[in-house]
């Protein structure tokens, strides 16, 4: 069975630009979330989508958003790049109703000049 | 006061030996709790869920779960070099998303 898939692996943008990150779930999971993790910051929860809907975000400004499709695969828009943007972005997925461990993808490198 | 903390580390321990990861949270309504594994460059992977007071054991690994205390814990019997990465604890309470302490860098030395 396949995992959860996050694309592109690594991206470089500069100040200002729009990024769009990608994830696929596990087939069968209708949940995904959305990580933030920067050097020395941690893990922090960003989205998280279901069916369709945003079913809550972290303490994160506007400027990131997203989306998730009926296929229930799901991206990330972050407007306005900041240099502190970079970091790792991590997709994670799970069943919503009897399961709630999150299965994560390899993550997308975001580097912002 | 951090909602997820964990014993910073680095932790280092001979091969064989028992490595012991510790973790406790703020909120009284955390329900489910997680270890996730790290390897640096890597995204984190899954160990072990437990979610009822006491002892949950997989393999080489014990989760050690005391609500009372707001504690949670992980065992890492018979050590090996292989182990070597950080150790996250991760938290849900009543929303869904994962809440995680700041990982216990563990290298187990050959």
């Amino acid at each position: 069975e396949a995992g959860v898939t996050q694309s592109p692996t690594h991206l470089i943008k500069t100040r200002g630009q729009q990024v769009t990150l990608r994830c696929s779930p596990i087939s069968g999971h209708t949940s995904v979330y959305w990580y933030q993790q920067a050097l020395g910051l941690g893990l922090q929860f960003l989205l998280w989508y279901d069916e369709g809907e945003e079913r809550n975000r972290g303490n994160f400004p506007p400027r990131f958003s997203g989306r998730q499709f009926p296929n229930y695969s799901s991206e990330l828009n972050v407007n306005a790049l900041e240099l502190e943007d970079s970091a790792l972005y991590l997709c994670a997925s799970s069943l919503l109703t009897g399961g709630e461990t999150q299965y994560f993808g390899p993550g997308t490198r975001l580097l912002v000049l | 006061q951090k909602e997820v903390e964990q014993n910073s580390g680095p932790l280092s321990v001979p091969e064989g030996a028992i490595a012991s990861l510790n973790c406790t949270y703020s909120d009284r309504v955390s329900q489910s709790f997680f270890w996730y594994r790290q390897y640096s460059g890597k995204s984190p992977e899954l160990i072990m869920s437990i979610y009822s007071n006491g002892d949950k054991e997989d393999g080489r690994f014990t989760a050690q779960l005391n609500k009372a205390s707001q504690y949670v814990s992980l065992l890492i019997r018979d050590s090996q070099p292989s182990d070597s990465a950080t150790y996250l604890c991760a938290v849900t309470g009543s929303a869904r998303q994962l809440t995680f302490g700041s990982g216990t860098q563990l290298t187990v030395l050959p």
